[in-house]
């Protein structure tokens, strides 16, 4: 299995929903990320897990809050988000951190109303 | 990291080699070049890398300049599903995991 799995692909939710992405892959990787990707923009670093532990916020707000309950699932739990947090949200995972390629999953895209 | 600068946009006729460069004019020793690719609507895809040496694998080729300030990657025969915004990242080998994207060139591969 060469692949991360993000679910769902799409979402579409409340500003006081509570939610969560999910992200899998079964590559034996230790490090995870997510990324948050606007229209039109380049992909922007939110979280770095490595080992199952935080590494690395890009100082992301509160509302977001990453989780990562055993080394092949990344969960991305979302709470009273804002409109313009509406984005493409993409996992991806690596042998360790900066190692080499990093496989990227297909993304969910996130609409808050 | 050192940071990077790509045309925003290039075209390339199908059939024919496309060569997209990056200026990395601030890049340190132990800093890799990495080339990623993004189709419209999919996550990005890891195509390429290399630290002074060229490199080249089933996808791409890499010619890092012997200043390894800049670096092309080349397509051989570009197709219409090489139609993406490719990116050039600097990351150093003892990187934290910032993979931090840059704006990317838009490339067209026109029929």
């Amino acid at each position: 299995d060469t692949e991360v799995t993000q679910t769902p692909k799409h979402l579409v939710m409340g500003m006081t929903n509570k939610k969560s992405l999910k992200c899998e892959q079964h590559m034996g990787h230790r490090a995870m990320y997510w990324y948050k990707q606007k229209a039109k923009k380049p992909p922007e670093l939110m979280f770095v897990y490595s080992y199952e532990k935080l590494s690395i916020n890009e100082s992301v707000p509160s509302r977001f809050s990453p989780e990562c309950p055993n080394s092949s699932l990344l969960n991305l739990h979302l709470h009273a988000l804002q409109p313009e947090d509406s984005a493409l949200y993409l996992c991806a995972s690596s042998r360790d951190r900066g190692a080499y390629g990093y496989t990227f999953g297909s993304g969910t895209r996130l609409t808050v109303v | 990291d050192a940071k990077t600068t790509q045309p925003t946009s290039m075209d390339c006729a199908e059939g024919r080699a496309a060569n997209l460069p990056c200026n990395h004019s601030t890049i340190s020793g132990n800093e890799y070049v990495y080339w990623y690719r993004q189709i419209h609507s999919q996550g990005p895809q890891y195509i390429i890398h290399g630290l002074k040496n060229n490199e080249t694998n089933e996808m791409a080729s890499l010619i890092i300049t012997e200043d390894r300030k800049s670096s092309t990657l080349i397509l051989p025969h570009a197709t219409l599903r090489d139609t993406a915004v490719y990116y050039c990242i600097v990351l150093g080998s003892g990187n934290t995991g910032k993979l931090i994207f840059g704006q990317g060139t838009t490339l067209q591969v026109k029929p």
